[in-house]
């Protein structure tokens, strides 16, 4: 299974509403990072965390990390129609050889006007 | 503006006519890569080039090639392309560090490519 595995897969809210979405992970990190992807476009990096820290805000956007549950979590506070996208998670390799982001599988939001 | 671009952004080709997809940035990224999005199978990284003339392969870089002759410039090459390559495909960058391909990474638009 993949290492960022996001929860839930599908979110509806109502516009002004908080969107919190989760992703786990398996192994060790040394950040994790959150994009956005609206229908078919491109992903546009969020925000990054490190794995020293604990929460990070960016405007209407928090994020926390537990490394100890292997977990992180996306806030997004009093949401806005254009906030309707796919957000996934992303975690760097370590010690695998690869050269590549690992990602989820992605929450889609909705957010009702 | 700093950013990444594609082209082309839609493709519909036939089965075994050669293909490019380019890749541009503008940010003196040296580190580049490819990746395609499919239903359920998520992004997957093809190729990747750590620096001009250094490129290796990624996740599946079967039906692929690439090359890397400028900094700003990361084509992506299909030779013969079969159905099973239709998918979403992008170019990121990342700026320089140690490990670039552990940090941001300013992903392209995205080309749709549809093989029949």
């Amino acid at each position: 299974s993949q290492q960022g595995e996001e929860d839930p897969q599908a979110l509806s809210i109502q516009e002004g509403e908080n969107a919190t979405m989760n992703c786990s992970y398996k192994t060790s990190i040394n950040n994790l990072q959150w994009y956005r992807q609206n229908s078919g476009r491109g992903l546009v990096h969020l925000i990054l965390i490190r794995s020293n820290e604990r929460e990070k805000h960016s405007g209407r956007l928090r994020v926390t990390l537990d490394t100890s549950k292997k977990s992180s979590s996306l806030l997004i506070t009093a949401s806005r129609a254009a906030d309707t996208a796919s957000y996934f998670c992303a975690t760097p390799p370590l010690d695998t050889g690869r050269r590549a982001l690992t990602f989820g599988s992605g929450t889609r939001l909705q957010v009702q006007p | 503006e700093a950013q990444v671009t594609q082209n082309p952004r839609y493709l519909i080709t036939v089965t075994g006519k050669k293909l490019t997809v380019t890749c541009s940035q503008n940010m003196n990224h040296e580190y580049m890569s490819w990746y395609r999005q499919d239903p359920g199978l998520g992004l997957r990284q093809i190729y990747y080039s750590m620096n001009v003339e250094v490129t290796d392969k990624g996740d599946v870089p079967e039906g692929y090639k690439v090359s890397r002759k400028e900094k700003r410039n990361f084509p992506l090459i299909l030779e013969s392309p079969s159905p099973n390559q239709t998918s979403l495909y992008f170019c990121a960058s990342s700026p320089t560090s140690a490990r670039p391909y552990q940090e941001t990474q300013y992903f392209g638009p995205g080309t749709r490519l549809l093989v029949l």
